[in-house]
């Protein structure tokens, strides 16, 4: 398997424009998570999803974000309108669910820059 | 709060030195806890993941160690070498939550 694959892996932007990042998880991976990643606040998680349904999204910040999750090879974050305080990296994770302890395992990120 | 904290943020050491990293967690409830390395401008790689059950990983020159009681874990590597230079972050998965709650890393330089 490829890994987790996020595209694009860099994204400029104007304030005002709408963005939309992707991820495509693990063939076989039950759970799939957005996080974002901050000099400042480190890694947080914003959303994550459970067999294509969202579980827990009281990580993303504001009505301006949103995530979907069409079937289980692909899933969206968005961001309408684009601010400069939404700039930074923007990490997809998927893990299998095995009934017990398993691993993460992320993409290579998305740095977004909003100027 | 369930917070992860990693102290230092940055640290080198001279090659061939053992490396010690150190994560501190303020919840008991800890289902397991997961070491990761992160180079520059890229995604994360897991290391090792240690179950609440288990005391210690091990993996090649890393080793992870879990104290539930005293709410802190810590990555061993042995005789570094200047590949090892990257950052390095601990987190935690508890009970009853899917979510990985992050330190914010240390940052590691082995110097040649």
């Amino acid at each position: 398997d490829a890994g987790v694959i996020q595209s694009p892996r860099h994204e400029v932007t104007e304030m005002g424009q709408e963005v939309t990042l992707r991820c495509k998880p693990i063939s076989g991976h039950d759970y799939l998570f957005w996080y974002r990643q901050t000099m400042m606040r480190g890694l947080e998680l914003l959303i994550y999803f459970n067999n294509n349904v969202p579980i827990d999204d009281s990580g993303m910040p504001e009505d301006r974000f949103s995530a979907k999750m069409p079937n289980a090879s692909f899933s969206t974050l968005k961001i309408q309108p684009s601010e400069p305080r939404d700039s930074a990296v923007y990490f997809c994770a998927s893990r299998p669910y095995r009934g017990s302890h398993t691993e993460a395992f992320f993409g290579q990120g998305t740095r977004l820059t909003v100027v | 709060k369930q917070e992860v904290t990693q102290i230092p943020a940055a640290l080198s050491v001279p090659e061939g030195e053992n490396l010690v990293l150190n994560c501190s967690f303020t919840d008991s409830a800890i289902y397991n806890l997961q070491w990761f390395r992160q180079d520059p401008g890229k995604g994360l790689t897991s290391l090792l993941l240690i179950q609440s059950s288990q005391r210690e990983q091990t993996s090649g020159r890393l080793n992870a160690s879990l104290d539930k009681s005293s709410g802190r874990s810590t990555l061993y590597i042995a005789a570094s070498q200047p590949g090892d230079s990257a950052t390095y972050l601990c987190a935690v998965q508890y009970y009853g939550n899917n979510r990985l709650a992050f330190g914010k890393g240390n940052q590691v330089v082995v110097i040649p």
